[in-house]
C-alpha cells in the first residue's frame, strides 16, 4: 500500500531555514497531490500548501506565501517543504499527506495517506 | 484564509450521538462540496473519516456521517464508543488551497 516516509526531526535557530522531505512508496506519485500540514504543540492543524507533481506548480496558504516553497521531484517520488526565516512559533510537527483523487486540487483537503510527521523545533 | 469555526468541545455517553459543526464562509464551505473530516488521537496522524461532505472511506463505520447546509458543515457520530474520544477537524477546499477548522475535542463520558 502507499506509504509516505518523512525525514527526521530537526532543531533550528531562529532566522534559519529547514527543508523536510516526504518520499512516496508503494504507489504512483506524479498524479496525486502532496499537501503539507503543520500542527504546533497542543494546537490545531494548519494547511500550508500543496502540489500536484505532474503539474509542478505549488499553491500556498496566504499566511506562508514568500516564506515556504513546496516542490516535487518525480524522479525520486519525493516532495520537499522548505520554510525560511524560522521563528519560535514555527515549532511544530510537519506532515505531508497524499490527496485521494488524481489530478484534482480539491484533493488538497482530502488525504487518504499521511506521513509520520517531522518535528521541527526552533530555539535559540 | 481564516480557520473554520468549530466548537472547542463536545461530549456524550456511550451509545449516544454527538454532532459537531464547522462554519466557514461563501468562499470555502459554502462554495464547494469538498468538506472533509479527520479524527486525531493523541500523538497520531489524523485519519480521514468523511470526504466530499458525506462520503465515507472504506473501513470507516457508518456511525460517522456528514452533511452541509450553506456555510456550515456537520459531522455526526452515532452510537458513541470509547475509541471515538479524539480530536476532530473539518477541512474545506477554498479554490486552489485549503483551510482547517479550529478543532473539537470529543469526550465519551
Amino acid at each position: 500500500q502507499v506509504q509516505l516516509v518523512q525525514s527526521g526531526a530537526e532543531v533550528k535557530k531562529p532566522g534559519s531555514s529547514v527543508k523536510v522531505s516526504c518520499k512516496t512508496s508503494g504507489g504512483p506519485f506524479s498524479r496525486y497531490s502532496i499537501t503539507w500540514v503543520r500542527q504546533a504543540p497542543g494546537h490545531r492543524l494548519e494547511w500550508m500548501g500543496g502540489v500536484i507533481p505532474m503539474f509542478g506548480t505549488a499553491n500556498y496558504a496566504q499566511k506562508f506565501k514568500g516564506r515556504v516553497t513546496i516542490t516535487a521531484d518525480e524522479s525520486t517520488s519525493t516532495s520537499y517543504m522548505e520554510l525560511r526565516g524560522l521563528r519560535s512559533e514555527d515549532t511544530a510537527i510537519y506532515y505531508c499527506a497524499r490527496g485521494l483523487r488524481e489530478l484534482l486540487t480539491s484533493s488538497y483537503v482530502i488525504f487518504d495517506v499521511w506521513g509520520q510527521g517531522t518535528m521541527v523545533s526552533v530555539s535559540s | 484564509q481564516s480557520a473554520l469555526t468549530q466548537p472547542p468541545s463536545a461530549s456524550g455517553s456511550p451509545g449516544q450521538s454527538v454532532t459537531i459543526t464547522c462554519t466557514g464562509t461563501s468562499s470555502d464551505v459554502g462554495a464547494y462540496n469538498y468538506v472533509s473530516w479527520y479524527q486525531q488521537h493523541p500523538g497520531k496522524a489524523p485519519k480521514l473519516i468523511i470526504y466530499e461532505v458525506s462520503q465515507r472511506p472504506s473501513g470507516v463505520p457508518d456511525r460517522f456521517s456528514g452533511s452541509k447546509s450553506g456555510n456550515t458543515a456537520s459531522l455526526t457520530v452515532s452510537g458513541l464508543q470509547a475509541d471515538d474520544e479524539a480530536d476532530y477537524y473539518c477541512s474545506s477546499y477554498a479554490g486552489n488551497n485549503g483551510v482547517f477548522g479550529t478543532g473539537t475535542t470529543v469526550t465519551v463520558l
